[in-house]
């Protein structure tokens, strides 16, 4: 079946410095996965950060970044300088675009910035 | 703005306890869906539905059944609560790309 992986768990930059989380996936479809980033910050419910629905293309969001790299199958999240206020936990997922349209997710990486 | 919510937010129940859980839309989504997020580990689709009378079963349906009595409303039930169900549990809906989540319940089995 389709999946996600996120090899970090969590993860801890300074303030201003820049970022990359990794995401890999497989997916099962003869098509491509629709491709998302999804964020939960404390307290809260997940919130979509991006998406991206084409191969090849850029999703981009409050300063983060992620391409749909189709030959690498991957949609690393990156992002310039980041600040305190984006600590909370990002789930990289997937859904096949027919059927349930379910999601299918990471384990999710866990962002503390330090100021 | 899309809109999910959940209720309640919080529950502790004892095994062998009936536990509803709902969850309330106003997208007008066709689609719905539970899941459950644990420690280490990302969502898991536990049921999710097409639409008002419509309930079908995700990857790990067992110990759980659902409920979807108007296009607004969708219920997670646990007939049978067991401290293996101990976790946060989502609601969203969905249009064909894009799902909405509600803000989750915390439930907690002893």
């Amino acid at each position: 079946g389709d999946s996600v992986t996120q090899t970090e768990g969590q993860v801890t930059v300074s303030e201003s410095k820049s970022l990359i989380i990794n995401c890999t996936y497989s997916a099962t479809s003869i098509g491509y996965p629709n491709l998302f980033w999804y964020v939960r910050y404390p307290g809260e419910g997940l919130q979509l950060l991006l998406k991206v629905i084409t191969a090849g293309q850029k999703g981009s969001s409050r300063g983060f970044e992620a391409t749909y790299n189709k030959e690498a199958t991957s949609f690393h999240l990156q992002k310039a300088s980041v600040q305190e206020s984006d600590s909370a936990v990002y789930y990289c997922a997937l859904s096949e675009p027919s059927g349930s349209w379910q999601l299918i997710f990471g384990s999710g990486t866990q962002l503390t910035v330090m100021p | 703005e899309a809109a999910v919510t959940q209720s309640p937010r919080n529950k502790v129940a004892v095994t062998g306890g009936k536990v509803t859980l709902s969850c309330n839309q106003t997208n007008n989504h066709n689609n719905m869906y539970w899941y459950r997020q644990d420690t280490g580990h990302g969502l898991r689709l536990i049921h999710y539905s097409y639409g008002a009378g419509s309930t079908e079963k995700g990857d790990i349906p067992d110990g759980y059944k659902a409920s979807r009595p108007s296009q607004e409303n969708f219920s997670l039930i646990l007939e049978l609560a067991t401290p293996s169900q101990t976790s946060v549990y989502f609601c969203a809906s969905g249009d064909q790309d894009t799902q909405y989540f509600g803000p989750g319940t915390r439930l907690l089995v002893l």
